[in-house]
């Protein structure tokens, strides 16, 4: 069965702070995302990687970094976080080449509250 | 600049009627299109996608339909239930399998028993 996993469900931390959000996927998926979603707003992308140690900018990635070292986990990384970035950050991956078609599954979610 | 839109927030539905949710977009590059369905303090789930080169897709009670000219989509689900209560999200790609999505803002579907 397929499995997108989240270190944390919930998590809260103070402005300024360092954030890492984990992320591991046990599909052998070479893509994965990272999007956040506010409402009114739907989820946006904030960086995707669609292989090991690369990585692409998404729709919002400012304030972001992301790494993946191994093809199963992608970290996001907020480097100091703020009030703006309380958010519900969720993980995704998928298979396939850019000229494959597949769905993204998600991962449950992580609600980041910064005070 | 949205280039996927969800128009209706919110829908009510009787149970047992179709549900009737819509999408619009304003990107031509866009090829393949899905929907997803969301449960509060969960992550999305595929339900269902078409690529531009189909104008309907079925599984079960779900059915997507494309008008490609209109740029235009629209899930219909028959017969509604209430498991069906949930916040429906529009997505597209123009890049397949390796990029990201752009999603919609979502709409809120309530099923009335």
């Amino acid at each position: 069965d397929v499995k997108v996993t989240q270190s944390s469900r919930y998590l809260v931390k103070r402005t300024g702070e360092k954030v890492f959000l984990e992320c591991v996927q046990d599909m052998d998926h070479e893509n994965m995302f990272w999007y956040r979603q506010d409402p009114g707003l739907g989820l946006r992308l904030i960086y995707f990687s669609y292989d090991v140690k690369m990585k692409e900018k998404g729709d919002i990635p400012e304030g972001y970094s992301v790494s993946r070292e191994k093809k199963e986990r992608f970290s996001l990384i907020l480097e100091s976080a703020s009030t703006n970035q309380t958010s519900m950050y969720l993980c995704a991956s998928s298979s396939g080449s850019k000229s494959s078609y597949n769905e993204q599954f998600f991962g449950p979610g992580t609600r980041l509250t910064v005070l | 600049d949205q280039q996927v839109k969800q128009n209706s927030p919110s829908l009510s539905v009787q149970e047992g009627r179709i549900s009737i949710l819509n999408c619009d977009y304003t990107n031509s590059m866009f090829d393949y299109f899905l929907w997803y369905k969301k449960y509060p303090a969960e992550g999305p789930t595929f339900l269902i996608s078409i690529s531009s080169i189909k104008d309907k897709n079925e599984d079960g009670r779900f059915t997507v339909f494309l008008n490609k000219s209109a740029k235009h989509l629209s899930l219909h689900i028959v017969p509604s239930q209430p498991g069906d209560s949930a916040v429906y999200f529009c997505a597209a790609s123009d890049g397949g399998g390796a990029d990201g999505l752009t999603f919609g803002k979502g709409t809120h579907l309530i099923i009335q028993p």
